[in-house]
């Protein structure tokens, strides 16, 4: 079965600064992979996904993920955050047969 | 399309109750898939149901289940609710079994 590992629980980031939250995951089969968010008392938002194709993906709010076959790997990154991207912020992977299973989470905090 | 939908969004119950959620899809989406948040456990995977099947099943006891209707919708069920139970219950819906999206949820609160 799959797993997934987000090596950062927090990150705290001056605004406009670049960020990168890190995700690996260990699978023995194909695996699709996804970023969402949530923000307090809210439920997850899909932020990007990599299906198939083109190994780098982007959101529309400036994130974007690559992934990386040989290093297992799908990190967020975005060039210049913003205070409202303050969030939480969940890897997950999934197989062919809708089995996702989520990382612990990243809590981005924006600090002005 | 309306997203997916969770009622009530919040829940107060006494241990040893029992409590229904309820969970609307997204139009033309036929596989629904519950999952329990808590800060200690973080998300866990409840269980799957597609076309009125269960699918998948995570690793929780049978206090927990579900089932499906012929429109989509779920319902969850927990009987003799127990202090640890107490969670954010997010439920998802997916169209092609590799993305699901993800209502507001249901906080549930045993005391």
């Amino acid at each position: 079965a799959q797993s997934v590992t987000q090596l950062d629980s927090q990150v705290p980031v001056f605004e406009e600064a670049p960020v990168e939250l890190r995700c690996n995951y260990s699978s023995s089969v194909s695996v699709y992979l996804f970023w969402y968010v949530q923000y307090p008392n809210q439920g997850l938002q899909l932020l990007l996904k990599y299906l198939s194709g083109s190994t780098l993906v982007e959101s529309i709010n400036g994130f974007e993920a690559e992934f990386n076959k040989s290093q297992t790997s799908f990190h967020l990154r975005k060039p210049s955050v913003h205070i409202s991207d303050t969030a939480e912020y969940f890897c997950a992977v999934s197989d062919n047969n809708n089995d996702m299973r989520f990382g612990a989470g990243t809590r981005l905090t924006v600090k002005p | 399309k309306a997203g997916v939908t969770q009622t009530p969004r919040y829940l107060i119950k006494t241990r040893g109750q029992q409590v229904t959620l309820s969970c609307s899809p997204i139009s033309g989406h036929r596989s629904v898939s519950w999952y329990q948040q808590t800060p200690g456990q973080g998300l866990q995977f409840l269980f799957e149901y597609f076309s009125e099947t269960q699918r998948n099943k995570g690793n929780f006891p049978g206090r927990f289940s579900g089932r499906q209707f012929s429109n989509s919708r779920s319902e969850m069920n927990v009987s003799t609710l127990e202090l640890g139970d107490s969670a954010l219950y997010l439920c998802a819906s997916s169209f092609d079994r590799y993305t699901q999206y993800f209502g507001p949820g249901t906080r549930l609160t045993v005391l």
